[in-house]
């Protein structure tokens, strides 16, 4: 595609369910990372995908997140459980390759709301 | 550890100002590359410049300008004359591990007209 698609733009849940969140990567793109960004803060890492090599999951707050990527393209956030402190903006970034100098394009991220 | 220091929270100024972004990082490493993004209000990080550990030589790109000195950890960016559309919260970055960029909390510029 164009540019990093991530979906739902919004989502609002009830404390305690789960949920899904989506990235779709730039076509070609290897590399895929989430990040978090909460209110008035900068972006926290959480994992990293690239090409067929295991997941950098060192940035995960704790065992209800997990994520996959599929096929090497789409990925999907899961947050179980959710609490409120889960409540912020998830955000997607893709990259062609990796290194220190590369830069991440990045979705409009998916804002994320525990009630 | 690495560690990327935005300490301006907010900014505003009126149009036609110029501005300096302060970005202060820590980091062990002797090669790595600093980034600013820029994110305006619909949310998309855009990548502006990125800047190695090795290159100290300033760069100036239309009205932004990055100052990068090794001496004092800083890699400062400067808008000359803003505009309204400047407006957007800009983060600094830093890269030492390739896949794990550490990022400041970010300032968030206003630019009133």
């Amino acid at each position: 595609g164009a540019g990093v698609s991530q979906s739902p733009s919004n989502k609002v849940t009830e404390k305690g369910k789960d949920v899904e969140l989506r990235c779709d990567p730039i076509s070609g793109h290897t590399a895929l990372y989430w990040y978090r960004q909460s209110l008035g803060q900068g972006l926290e890492f959480l994992i990293y995908f690239q090409g067929n090599s295991a997941p950098d999951k060192s940035g995960l707050p704790s065992d209800r997140f997990s994520a996959e990527r599929t096929g090497g393209s789409v990925s999907t956030l899961t947050i179980q459980r959710t609490q409120q402190e889960d409540s912020a903006v998830y955000l997607c970034a893709s990259s062609g390759w990796t290194g220190l100098n590369t830069e991440a394009f990045f979705g409009q991220g998916t804002r994320l709301t525990v009630v | 550890a690495q560690k990327v220091t935005q300490a301006q929270t907010e900014i505003s100024v009126v149009e036609k100002e110029d501005v300096t972004l302060d970005c202060v990082y820590e980091t062990r490493d002797t090669t790595y590359y600093l980034f600013w993004y820029k994110q305006p209000p619909s949310g998309e990080l855009v990548f502006l410049i990125r800047r190695n550990s090795f290159d100290e030589q300033n760069e100036i790109s239309g009205r932004y300008s990055w100052n990068f000195q090794k001496s004092t950890s800083s890699f400062n960016f400067t808008i000359t004359a803003s505009q309204v559309v400047d407006s957007a919260v800009y983060f600094c970055a830093l890269n030492t591990n390739a896949g794990k960029s550490t990022f400041g909390d970010g300032t968030t510029l206003t630019v009133k007209p």
